[in-house]
């Protein structure tokens, strides 16, 4: 069974333009969640979708957003990026979004913001 | 507010010798725990969980972790390490109960296995 994908895997921008990754969840699985990887702040929780519902969001502006489609595929938009938007951004992605279940983490897609 | 702490941000140990990863929690209520690690380049791989039982937890890889409920703590072990263990190890913790709560996870611990 084919893990997690996030596509692009590297990106370059400039301040102030927008970006958005993808992210396709393992087979089956319904409920995507996104994270915020840097070395200062290490792991944060972005939000959470299941079933195209947002169902839990992190401690973010609102130029972060998220939605998920039909087929469980996410995708994450950043708008008017800063620099401190660098970051490794992970998506992870489970059956349900039930306590007791893991996340498997896609390898994350590496954003530079020049 | 739920948090983890993961005490130590190296652990260097010989290859061959026991390894501990320390992990401290704070949640209101009863939690879900994790540990994940992360290679270089890599997102995180999931390494093992205590939902309820046996307080010890067997993983992959050789990995294990103890439960401790008094001492609110979840520490990595491993009897034997091997070089190839050395990388960014996380500690989590979703609240049970709760089905809006999303992971939290401690800032990480780097694991240096010397040969």
């Amino acid at each position: 069974k084919a893990g997690v994908t996030q596509t692009p895997r590297y990106l370059i921008k400039t301040r102030g333009q927008q970006v958005t990754l993808s992210c396709s969840p393992i087979s089956g699985h319904r409920s995507v969640s996104w994270y915020q990887q840097t070395p200062g702040q290490g792991l944060q929780f972005l939000f959470e979708y299941f079933s195209e519902t947002q169902r839990n969001k992190g401690n973010f502006p609102g130029r972060f957003s998220g939605r998920q489609f039909s087929n469980s595929r996410s995708e994450m938009n950043v708008s008017t990026l800063e620099l401190g938007d660098s970051a490794l951004y992970l998506c992870a992605s489970s059956l349900e979004p039930r306590e007791g279940l893991e996340q498997y983490f896609g390898p994350g897609t590496r954003l530079t913001v020049t | 507010a739920q948090s983890v702490a993961q005490p130590e941000d190296q652990v260097n140990v010989a290859e061959g010798n026991p390894l501990t990863v320390k992990c401290t929690y704070s949640v209101s209520g009863n939690p879900y725990l994790f540990w994940y690690v992360q290679y270089p380049n890599r997102g995180l791989q999931f390494l093992l969980k205590y939902i309820t039982g046996d307080n010890l937890v067997k993983g992959s890889y050789g990995f294990e972790a103890e439960f401790n409920k008094s001492q609110t703590s979840f520490h990595l072990k491993k009897p034997s390490a091997l070089v190839s263990d050395s990388a960014l190890y996380f500690c989590a913790v979703r609240p049970l109960g709760n089905y809006g709560q999303n992971f939290v996870f401690g800032p990480g611990t780097r694991l240096s296995v010397l040969p």
